[in-house]
């Protein structure tokens, strides 16, 4: 089975700065994606920006970009010039293309809650 | 892009009744939706894949006949716990995926629904 770790429970960061968020993933997998997805306090999750794991150009979205190491199953999310609407939960999670036998493709991590300062 | 709300938002019920909890996609034909809990400051946890159509398929640990899932329609999944608890507080969460569409790895969320069981 897959898992995701995200070894940062809390960060903070002041507005304006950059930071960056790790995540890491166990997988005999090649094939999958990566996703990185914030929840806000009024919980809705909201997907930040995704990868394709045969994809080697890192994913950029505006602010938010990300440094896929597929061979240290290493993801981990930039977010430059931090704003205060980024304080969230950010969670990075993982997906195999198709359902496995117990139904589970998606998997999250634990979660690294950021706050951004002013 | 693509919508799914849930209802209710927040919903409270005595110990020993059942609760039904809705997951609508608004703009697109869901034919995989998840049901997700969530526990206080911690991940996404599944509970469940249900299938438009065919028999959920629930995650080891959840118990099938408490969390009962119907996907009747291309459109709407629901959610019942059934002689609910007081352990069974949680705020659920559901996402739908869009196979018909151009990113058939894309999961929308729902906004969640907070319930409490007195």
């Amino acid at each position: 089975a897959q898992t995701v770790t995200q070894s940062q429970p809390e960060m903070s960061v002041q507005e304006a700065e950059t930071v960056t968020l790790s995540c890491t993933y166990d997988t005999s997998e090649n094939n999958y994606y990566l996703f990185w997805y914030k929840q806000p306090p009024s919980r809705q999750m909201i997907l930040v920006i995704r990868q394709e794991a045969y994809k080697q150009q890192n994913a950029t979205e505006n602010r938010f970009s990300v440094n896929f190491q597929k061979a240290a199953k290493s993801f981990s999310l930039k977010i430059s010039d931090s704003q205060l609407g980024d304080t969230a939960m950010y969670f990075c999670a993982f997906m195999k293309p198709v359902l496995d036998n117990y139904g589970q493709n998606f998997v999250f991590g634990p979660g690294t809650r950021l706050s951004v300062l002013p | 892009g693509a919508v799914v709300s849930q209802h209710p938002s927040r919903v409270i019920c005595k110990s020993g009744t059942s609760v039904k909890i809705e997951c609508r996609s608004l703009d697109f034909q869901a034919t995989t939706m998840f049901w997700y809990r969530q526990f206080p400051k911690k991940s996404l946890m599944l509970m469940a894949t249900s299938n438009e159509g065919s028999k959920a398929t629930y995650e080891q640990g959840v118990e099938k006949d408490k969390f009962l899932i119907n996907h009747a329609s291309l459109t709407l999944s629901t959610l019942t716990v059934t002689s609910a608890h007081p352990e069974d507080s949680s705020f659920y969460i559901c996402s739908a995926r869009d196979f018909g569409g151009g990113t058939p790895y894309e999961q929308y969320f729902g906004p969640g629904t907070r319930l409490t069981v007195t």
